[in-house]
């Protein structure tokens, strides 16, 4: 079984600042399988990326994800105040612990 | 635009079966795509209970397969879950969404809202 582990657990920024978050894998797997989703308080998840680097529908160009092998990231370029929430990475039926980005 | 919604009590009581229900509108589930339940306990991150093919093949979390059954009715367009001899480890927000495939595209969009069901006699 696969386990993803997500770094840091909390990050703490401004609006406007860069988010690097980082999601790792036990094992290598495919960059095909990766997603990433938002998910604000009293709201379900909603998907931002998917294959690793496609953004979902409707999702602004400042998200963006990379990565293969083991190692993924989620960036968010400028982080508007909507931007604050916790996210999740998913490979394949399985998803990490989240990282939540905070206002600092 | 495909919308999910779930129903189902929101209180169960130990050792009892919980099942929920996910409406589909916008979309037929006899058109295609895996149907999936995934559930938040309080405070804590995501795990995915099990699948469903549209032609009714199901595939479960092993942690939870003895206890899982999920199903579909395409004739009101809703799949349902039902989880046996629930305890308070199975308190959680209860999701049913859309699954693009299994493994290789394994990514769930659009969700339901999502509903709270507490376990406690």
């Amino acid at each position: 079984e696969i386990v993803l582990t997500q770094s840091p657990g909390t990050l703490s920024l401004s609006p406007g600042e860069r988010a690097t978050l980082s999601c790792r894998a036990s094992q290598s797997v495919s960059s095909s399988y990766l997603a990433w989703y938002q998910q604000k308080p009293g709201q379900a998840p909603r998907l931002l990326i998917y294959g690793a680097s496609s953004r979902a529908t409707g999702i602004p160009d400042r998200f963006s994800g990379s990565g293969s092998g083991t190692d993924f990231t989620l960036t968010i370029s400028r982080l508007e105040p909507e931007d604050f929430a916790v996210y999740y990475c998913q490979q394949g039926l399985t998803f990490g612990q989240g990282t939540k980005v905070e206002i600092k | 635009q495909v919308q999910l919604q779930e129903s189902g009590p929101g209180l169960v009581k130990p050792s009892e079966t919980l099942s929920l229900t996910c409406a589909v509108s916008g979309y037929s589930i006899s058109s295609g795509y895996y149907w999936g339940w995934i559930r938040q306990p309080p405070g804590k991150g995501l795990e995915w209970i099990g699948s469903i093919y549209h032609s009714g093949s199901t595939y479960y979390n092993p942690s939870l397969k003895s206890r899982v059954t999920i199903s579909v009715d395409t004739s009101k367009n809703q799949f349902s879950l039902k989880l046996s001899s629930v305890t308070a480890a199975d308190t959680a927000v209860y999701y049913c969404a859309r699954q693009w495939e299994l493994l290789h595209r394994p990514w769930f969009d659009p969700w339901g809202q999502g509903t709270l069901v507490t376990v406690s006699s």
